[in-house]
């Protein structure tokens, strides 16, 4: 069964801080690899992509750092702001039940930034 | 303009009712889904069409039906709810084959069932 794993369930920040988010995985086919960020009442949006064949990637105060040989990648979020609180969740692009292509996604990471 | 539009918002009902959920997407994308996230925040799929035509059906108990009239619109139509249905639905849909494939979700119905 496709699995992402994702770790920390909860975590809390000083603002100005570093957070970061874990995740890994097991199917070598996935071939994308997404954030979303998910504000309470709202729907998960994109926020950061990177491919398995790229190391890192940044965007802004986001980062994602990608180590394919140990299939784990991260998001860091640098210089954390109250605004930042949400939950997070990692996913994987692959096939799916019935071979579409599809999304699995980690159990998501409340993130929580104190002022 | 709303990218992804689901109704309703808010949905309390009782044991064994009927209910549907609507959801309509102005991107023009091929690809729309239905997702379940429960209490704990958890995402999963349950279903996926591509262009009317159902491509993923996950483990999910036939009382819940999808209906796609046309590739902009995704009904999901739930029979006999139980209290387990509680979560909150969010549809989302996507462009297959390019470079990204982003979902873009909408702002999700939460259902209860008592």
């Amino acid at each position: 069964q496709q699995q992402v794993k994702q770790s920390p369930q909860s975590l809390i920040v000083q603002k100005g801080g570093i957070s970061i988010i874990n995740c890994a995985y097991e199917n070598t086919a996935f071939d994308y690899f997404p954030w979303y960020q998910q504000f309470p009442g709202k729907g998960p949006a994109l926020l950061i992509a990177i491919r398995p064949d790229v190391s890192e990637k940044k965007e802004g105060r986001f980062t994602i750092s990608f180590n394919k040989s140990a299939k784990q990648f991260s998001l860091h979020i640098m210089d954390s702001q109250p605004g930042d609180s949400a939950t997070y969740f990692c996913a994987a692009r692959g096939r799916l039940g019935g071979g579409a292509d599809g999304l699995t996604f980690g159990k998501g990471t409340h993130l929580i930034i104190q002022p | 303009d709303t990218a992804v539009s689901q109704t309703p918002k808010y949905l309390v009902t009782q044991m064994g009712n009927d209910k549907s959920i609507k959801c309509e997407q102005n991107l023009g994308h091929d690809t729309m889904y239905w997702y379940k996230q429960d209490s704990k925040k958890f995402l999963k799929i349950m279903f996926s069409y591509n262009n009317k035509e159902l491509i993923i059906n996950e483990t999910v108990p036939n009382r819940f039906s999808p209906k796609s009239p046309d590739k902009a619109h995704l009904n999901l139509h739930i029979n006999s709810l139980e209290l387990g249905d509680s979560a909150v639905y969010f549809c989302a849909s996507s462009q297959p084959y390019t470079r990204a494939n982003v979902l873009t979700f909408g702002a999700g119905s939460r259902l209860t069932v008592l």
